[in-house]
């Protein structure tokens, strides 16, 4: 089985620039999560989706959004770029996203905002 | 408020000793903890889980701890080994919730010298 996929694994903006990472999961894998993950923080939950509804939400501004197509493929969007915005964003997915399962990630994507 | 710590950002070894990572969480609907190891450019990879109902699981080399009431686990490697070296983050669930929603400590380096 094909593992989680990214796209594009590296991304250079600027400021006030939108983008979009794209994520493909594990096939047979509904459930779909990002985080970002910042030079000395943890993984930082973004939201999760599942079924293309989100499910879950961290706390993150409006600015960060998501989407799931109905082949579970997933999408995220920054808009209006900040220079805290650059980060590695990974995905993970999970079969169903009930509490005990384990979930593979992607290698990531890494953004720079200049 | 940091749900889940790892109070150390680094950790060394000698090559064949014992490893010891230590996190520590706050949230008492937590009932279920992963560890997961991360390679640079790679995604986290899930390493071994523990449910609350169990106070110790072990896995190869591996073996995590779980202390409720201290609110407190920890991996074991044993024997430590050059490879080991990585980021590893624990992570905390709620079973009867979403598991694509999981919150991560911020990690810690370990590096196994030969």
């Amino acid at each position: 089985k094909a593992g989680v996929t990214q796209t594009p694994r590296y991304l250079i903006k600027t400021r006030g620039q939108q983008v979009t990472l794209s994520c493909s999961p594990i096939s047979g894998h509904r459930s779909v999560s990002w985080y970002q993950q910042t030079p000395g923080q943890g993984l930082q939950f973004l939201f999760e989706y599942f079924s293309e509804t989100q499910r879950n939400k961290g706390n993150f501004p409006g600015r960060f959004s998501g989407r799931q197509f109905s082949n579970s493929r997933s999408e995220m969007n920054v808009s209006t770029l900040e220079l805290g915005d650059s980060a590695l964003y990974l995905c993970a997915s999970s079969s169903s996203g009930t509490g005990m399962e384990t979930q593979y990630f992607g290698p990531g994507t890494r953004l720079l905002v200049l | 408020d940091q749900q889940v710590k790892q109070n150390s950002p680094s950790l060394s070894v000698q090559e064949g000793r014992i490893s010891i990572l230590n996190c520590d969480y706050t949230n008492s609907m937590f009932d279920y903890f992963l560890w997961y190891k991360k390679y640079p450019a790679e995604g986290p990879t899930f390493l071994i889980s523990i449910s609350s109902i169990k106070d110790k699981n072990e896995d190869g080399r591996f073996t995590v701890f779980l202390n409720k009431s201290a609110k407190h686990l920890s991996l074991h490697i044993v024997p430590s080994q050059p490879g080991d070296s990585a980021v590893y983050f624990c992570a905390a669930s709620e079973m009867g919730t979403n598991a694509g929603k999981s919150t991560f400590g911020d990690g810690t380096t370990l590096t196994v010298k030969p």
